[in-house]
């Protein structure tokens, strides 16, 4: 079954501790994205990736990294997470960067 | 920068009503538009989408036409039914593949 998976789906952590939201798509897609969805605020892009070793900023780049070392992972690194960085993240991924198909969402709070 | 500004919910319709979800949008150059669905609890999943001017996308009964000259991309539909209750999102995809979203529009149908 082709899909984007999100590991965790929930997670609650501290102020300070680092943290990996893994994603991992089946579709052998070339383009990979992080956003995260915010009330009011809707999904504002955090990265995105091209293809292999290819990652440039989205909107809210602030407090994150990314890496992509394999076309199917793309994990979203928080190396000192902060409240404000309390959201539901999603990933995509996309052939052409036209139709992305959408994973689970992760639901990250940081206390 | 580019943006995208949507019509703020909730929208309540009675089952049979014509539907209409206003998008505007803000873009150097010449973007690619698109509507998302997110049902609840679920990732956004692509509705329709154009890529140039006067470019009608059209899926499940949903239309919506790219005017330039009115920056404009506009979701209707001609009957809803309570299946189409959900967050709709606009989108564009501007210069180097990123991506803006609207705030999300809120949809009820009502039997």
């Amino acid at each position: 079954e082709a899909q984007v998976t999100q590991n965790p789906r929930y997670l609650i952590t501290v102020t300070g501790k680092k943290l990996t939201v893994t994603c991992s798509q089946n579709m052998n897609h070339e383009y990979m994205s992080w956003y995260r969805q915010d009330p009011g605020l809707g999904l504002r892009q955090i990265y995105y990736s091209m293809n292999v070793e290819v990652t440039d900023k989205g909107d809210v780049p602030e407090g994150y990294k990314v890496s992509r070392k394999e076309k199917r992972n793309f994990p979203l690194i928080l190396e000192s997470p902060s409240p404000n960085q309390t959201s539901l993240y999603f990933c995509a991924s996309s052939f052409d960067s036209y139709e992305q198909y959408f994973g689970p969402g992760t639901r990250l709070t940081v206390t | 920068g580019d943006s995208v500004t949507q019509m703020e919910g909730p929208v309540t319709l009675s089952e049979e009503a014509f539907l209409t979800i206003n998008c505007t949008y803000t873009a150097t150059g010449y973007p690619s538009l698109f509507w998302y669905v997110q049902y609840p609890g679920e990732g956004l999943q692509l509705l329709l989408k154009a890529t140039k001017a006067d470019d009608k996308g059209s899926n499940k009964g949903f239309e919506a036409t790219y005017r330039k000259e009115t920056t404009s991309f506009h979701l209707e539909k001609g009957s809803v039914q309570v299946s189409d209750s959900a967050v709709y999102f606009c989108a564009l995809m501007g210069t180097g593949n990123q991506f803006y979203f609207g705030t999300g529009t809120s949809l009820t149908v009502i039997p």
